[in-house]
């Protein structure tokens, strides 16, 4: 079945620490999402790549990093530069301009 | 800016019908769709409009008005299993999408 595998399911982060969330696809779809999700806000696009080895900056890029070496996959990276990390991470891919977005089960990011 | 506003919460009566109303104001507008979000779990699609009318999806359906930056989920027959948060997104003119903060829809026996 084609989708999107998000892993792990739960994260937890130390003070300090780096940790990168995956993000698969089989969908063979071009452009690929990053959003962080709090309780009672709407979704925020952290980065976002509409082609390999391209990507850009959403609205609340500072503390978190990417790449997209293969059209398959786009890992986040947050940093310990990101102060507030604890939230609920959505990966979503796309194909086409103005087709939906589908989502991956989500990663739940806390602090230790 | 760019804003979307939706009703924080709202309670209905199961097999009763809901409406859920959606305003926006986007730099450009390429579509508007409509997300059904559970607990702890992944939005799933459930429309999409980018012309002006209504579009029937079964139980659901969405209405768009682009001259008053106006959308409506409609949910007909309601049952148990549809209480989650509605969250209403417009695909602005980078053909980025811009969320509302969601609906939260609580279903009553």
């Amino acid at each position: 079945d084609g989708g999107i595998t998000q892993s792990p399911k739960y994260l937890f982060r130390k003070e300090g620490q780096n940790v990168t969330l995956s993000c698969e696809q089989n969908l063979n779809h071009d452009a690929m999402y990053w959003y962080r999700q709090d309780p009672g806000q709407g979704l925020r696009l952290i980065y976002y790549s509409q082609i390999v080895n391209d990507f850009q900056k959403g609205d609340i890029a500072e503390g978190y990093s990417v790449s997209r070496e293969k059209k398959e996959s786009f890992p986040l990276t947050v940093t310990s530069a990101q102060k507030n990390p604890t939230a609920f991470y959505l990966c979503a891919s796309m194909t086409g301009d103005n087709g939906p977005q589908h989502f991956g089960d989500g990663t739940r990011l806390s602090i230790l | 800016g760019q804003n979307i506003d939706q009703p924080t919460e709202m309670t209905a009566t199961e097999g009763a019908i809901v409406q859920i109303n959606c305003t926006y104001q986007t730099s450009g507008f390429n579509g508007l769709f409509w997300y059904q979000q559970h607990a702890g779990e992944a939005p799933t699609f459930l429309s999409y409009n980018v012309l002006d009318g209504l579009e029937e999806k079964g139980r659901f359906s969405s209405f768009l008005s682009r001259s008053k930056g106006y959308s409506y989920l409609l949910l007909k027959e309601l049952q148990m299993k549809d209480s989650a948060s509605y969250l209403c997104a417009v695909m602005d003119s980078n053909y980025q999408l811009i969320w509302g903060a969601g609906t939260k829809l609580i279903i009553k026996p």
